[in-house]
């Protein structure tokens, strides 16, 4: 079936370093994959996404990289910040009926050290 | 923030009770999606609603159903609670019911069922 996941429950680094959370996906159709950031007590927070016939993509302190061959996710977070502290899922769009939805990994957990 | 409303934030009901959750979609988003977000978890989708029809659903009991009304407004409606039930419901809302990969996330409303 379809499934999003992630390698790692808990990253923690220190401030200014660079952040590297993977995922693992396994429904190859998926148009685009999508990063979420999720603080205590609120809803997920878009990050980035990437379409399928890409492999990298970049934002602002962030870089998301697409594997097809390996079907594997990564978001990196440059100068990591004690804001980015939060939990992070990655997720991919499919469809049921005509409904386009999100498949979420578990989420990890990025702690940011001062 | 994403101009996505949700209500009640906390909800605190008995097993076997009946829940009615809230939507206000982001001015202009006429889909409106629902997710659970069990504690410790990627949110699941539940069923998204389109021109005030349900066009998709996933692997939710039909006790879960709901409504969305001419302003886009969307209600999530749970009969018969089991503790199971007990979670963070999300609404997200989108310009149309193909872009998943645009959708935005309301605060959630966190449901305890004792």
């Amino acid at each position: 079936g379809e499934s999003v996941g992630l390698h790692l429950p808990t990253l923690s680094v220190q401030e200014g370093d660079n952040s590297i959370i993977n995922c693992a996906y396994s429904n190859s159709a998926s148009d685009y994959f999508i990063w979420y950031k999720q603080e205590s007590g609120k809803g997920p927070q878009f990050i980035i996404d990437i379409r399928s016939n890409m492999d990298k993509r970049q934002g602002q302190r962030v870089t998301v990289l697409l594997n097809k061959t390996v079907k594997h996710l990564s978001l990196q977070i440059a100068a990591t910040q004690p804001g980015d502290s939060a939990v992070y899922f990655c997720a991919e769009t499919g469809f049921t009926g005509t409904a386009s939805k999100l498949t979420f990994g578990t989420g990890t957990r990025l702690q940011v050290t001062l | 923030e994403t101009g996505v409303t949700q209500s009640p934030t906390h909800l605190i009901k008995t097993r076997g009770q009946q829940v009615t959750l809230r939507c206000s979609s982001q001015s202009g988003h006429n889909t409106v999606s629902w997710y659970q977000q069990a504690l410790g978890q990627g949110p699941q989708f539940i069923f998204q609603y389109y021109r005030e029809e349900e066009n998709g659903r996933g692997n939710f009991p039909p006790r879960f159903s709901g409504l969305q009304f001419p302003n886009y407004s969307s209600e999530l409606n749970v009969n018969a609670l089991e503790l199971d039930d007990s979670a963070l419901y999300l609404c997200a809302s989108s310009q149309t019911s193909g872009r998943s990969h645009e959708q935005f996330f309301g605060p959630g409303t966190r449901l305890t069922v004792l």
